[in-house]
């Protein structure tokens, strides 16, 4: 199976940061990667989907990039309800999916 | 409003069984491929299975092949977990999610998961 590495694990940040959340997969997927953010108690949420297109509805401060191995989540400009942990997920090796470890985000 | 609501979760001890439900609600839940994901306690998410839009098609994680049972009715919009064998580190929330293609051909690269149920919590313990 197709492993994820996330890094940070957790780190913090204050309002209005410029963040970056890095994903590598061990192995090739081309650009069949998601993100997600997760809160406490909630289901995850869909934010970007083939690695660096936004899911509708949600904010322009997310955004993506990345292709082959290497992959990341930046917000622009974090915001309050930013703050939660955030999960990589591969879809190229189907069925056989995998998310990353997870990134969260504290404040500082 | 498109909606997945799970039910069907509890206590339950060591080596019994459980079923998982999931109601679909506003699409048309014939048309996508669905999936199980769960969440141990404090830890990542873990893919658990998926089964194709006609429910033709099937796949496990490693981790519960033999014992989980995925399985759909499209008469009734509904997704199934049959868990059997249970074992204490199968405790975990399990949420069902709609992969975003319609009619997606199994077996090949897929897609994201867009739509997810609020989970239901399986707790195995004697």
């Amino acid at each position: 199976a197709i492993r994820m590495t996330q890094s940070p694990s957790s780190f913090s940040a204050s309002t209005g940061d410029r963040v970056t959340i890095t994903c590598r997969a061990s192995q090739g997927i081309s650009s069949y990667l998601a993100w997600y953010q997760q809160k406490p108690g909630k289901a995850p949420k869909l934010l970007i989907y083939a690695a660096s297109t936004l899911q509708s509805g949600v904010p322009s401060r997310f955004s993506g990039s990345g292709s082959g191995t290497d992959f990341t989540l930046t917000i622009s400009c974090l915001q309050s309800e930013d703050f939660a942990t955030y999960y990589c997920q591969q879809y190229y090796s189907y069925p056989e999916l995998t998310f990353g470890g997870g990134t969260k985000v504290e404040i500082k | 409003q498109v909606q997945l609501v799970e039910s069907g979760g509890g206590v339950v001890q060591p080596g019994r069984s459980l079923r998982l439900s999931c109601a679909a609600s506003g699409f048309t839940f014939s048309s996508y491929a669905m999936h199980w994901v769960r969440q141990a306690p404090g830890k990542g998410l873990e893919w658990v299975a998926v089964i194709s839009y006609d429910g033709s098609n099937k796949y496990y994680a490693d981790s519960v092949k033999g014992r989980f049972t995925i399985s759909r009715d499209n008469s009734k919009n509904t997704l199934y977990l049959q868990m059997n064998s249970l074992r204490a580190e199968d405790t975990a929330v399990y949420y069902c999610a709609r992969q975003s293609r319609r009619y997606y051909d199994f077996w090949t690269p897929g897609d994201a998961f867009d739509i997810w149920g609020q989970g239901t919590m399986v707790t195995v313990s004697s």
